[in-house]
């Protein structure tokens, strides 16, 4: 079974700690991307990358940066975590023109204290 | 830009009472329409791509259809399992999905 797997399911962090989220995917796809779920506003697009050590911003990336140094593996850096950053993360993959949508992972809920 | 609109933001249906869930959406270049069932706690999970207006998919109790402007997720005689936010987006020429914020489906027994 295909699987995009994220390291942590729940997370509890300070004020001003940096943060780092992990998310792997074992079906070779090129693109992969990060969202954050908060009730009422949907997923919102944080970053995304279409190849290794290539990244792009979505549509809320301050605060934010990532890393993609092998095609499997792409990881969401909080630089210095703040409360407004408690929320769902959600990793997912695709094929490059995403003509079968996204793969999710099981998510990663962060409390920031 | 991109946009996704769901209504109703909350559905709550007895067993076995049919209803139907809407997608309104504007897009540059519609690629594809997708629907994911999502469950507390965990990932949305895929359930449909539909390409152009016409075109219908099903998959047990759910069905969908698309229009120039506008989609449709029904459930037919639902049950407490189908219980979930149902997630709708648009995949656009730049290729990245664009989603709404889900319908809530509560089914009671």
């Amino acid at each position: 079974d295909v699987k995009v797997t994220q390291s942590s399911r729940y997370l509890v962090k300070r004020t001003g700690e940096k943060v780092f989220l992990e998310c792997v995917q074992d079906m070779d796809h090129e693109n992969m991307f990060w969202y954050r779920q908060d009730p009422g506003l949907g997923l919102r697009l944080i970053y995304f990358s279409y190849d290794v050590k290539m990244k792009e911003k979505g549509d809320i990336p301050e605060g934010y940066s990532v890393s993609r140094e092998k095609k499997e593996r792409f990881s969401l850096i909080l630089e210095s975590a703040s409360t407004n950053q408690t929320s769902m993360y959600l990793c997912a993959s695709s094929t490059l023109d995403g003509g079968y949508g996204y793969t999710f992972g099981s998510g990663t809920r962060l409390t920031v204290v | 830009e991109d946009q996704v609109t769901q209504s109703p933001e909350a559905l709550r249906l007895q067993e076995g009472e049919s209803s139907s869930l809407n997608c309104s959406y504007t897009v540059s270049g519609l690629r594809g329409l997708f629907w994911y069932r999502q469950d507390p706690g965990k990932g949305p999970e895929f359930l449909f791509t539909l390409y152009s207006a016409g075109e219908e998919k099903e998959k047990e109790r759910l069905k969908a259809t698309l229009t120039k402007k506008e989609s449709f997720l029904h459930i037919t005689a639902p049950k407490p399992e189908d219980s979930a936010t149902y997630l709708c987006a648009v995949q656009g020429n730049d290729y990245k999905l664009s989603f709404g914020a889900g319908t809530t489906v509560t089914v009671r027994a």
